[in-house]
């Protein structure tokens, strides 16, 4: 069945430091693959996402490129911020009905100043 | 932006009893909204797809008669957790979706069961 595999956590950086949070997953068919944030207290927003291979989702300073040929949607930002501390999920899209979403555990990101 | 509102954000109840959860979307119609339960430190799972006007439509592993969706309009849908036990314990997030690839989440009801 169709499955996200998330880095664990926690992940720890200084400010400026560069972030990558790695994402794989199995799927059949092509799905939507997508980068959610949940900032303390907060519901999850959506931070990015890529509907079709090769695809490159970018928000804020992230960035994550859809690579088919490696099933995976990696997280990258080059100078993280205090600010960037969050728990980043990702998920990908069943396709049956457009919502329907599968997550990866959460990874939690805290960044020092 | 749209907005997503849950209540209650927290609730105790004893076993046995029902709870019921609220998720409405503030500022647009939903015709489709989500539930899903996380465990701490755990991912979400999605439990069902509540359709407007409609019955819900349940993920395998989930109990139907325990978990009983209403989506009366296209602001609201309903949770009730019905004859909660312990092990029902968990942290409920709705989501409802504004179009293609925009799904907006509330910020999730924490529900204890004593």
């Amino acid at each position: 069945g169709d499955s996200v595999t998330q880095m664990e956590g926690p992940v720890t950086l200084s400010e400026e430091a560069f972030l990558t949070i790695n994402c794989t997953y199995t799927a059949t068919g092509y799905p939507s693959l997508f980068w959610y944030v949940q900032y303390p207290g907060e519901g999850l927003q959506l931070l990015l996402k890529a509907t079709k291979a090769d695809d490159k989702g970018s928000n804020k300073g992230f960035e994550a490129t859809y690579r088919k040929e490696t099933t995976s949607f990696h997280l990258e930002k080059g100078s993280v911020q205090v600010s960037d501390s969050a728990v980043y999920f990702c998920a990908l899209d069943r396709g049956s009905t457009l919502g329907r979403l599968y997550f990866g555990r959460g990874t939690q990101l805290t960044v020092w100043p | 932006g749209a907005v997503v509102s849950q209540h209650p954000s927290w609730v105790i109840c004893k076993s046995g009893t029902s709870v019921k959860i609220e998720c409405r979307s503030l500022d647009f119609q939903a015709t489709t909204m989500f539930w899903y339960r996380q465990f701490p430190k755990q991912s979400l799972m999605l439990m069902a797809t509540s359709n407007e006007g409609s019955k819900a439509t349940y993920e395998q592993g989930v109990e139907k008669d325990k978990f009983l969706i209403n989506h009366a309009s296209l602001t609201l849908s309903t949770l009730t957790v019905t004859s909660a036990h312990p092990e029902d314990s968990s942290f409920y997030i709705c989501s409802a979706t504004l179009a293609a690839y925009e799904q907006y989440f509330g910020p999730g009801t924490r529900l204890t069961v004593t």
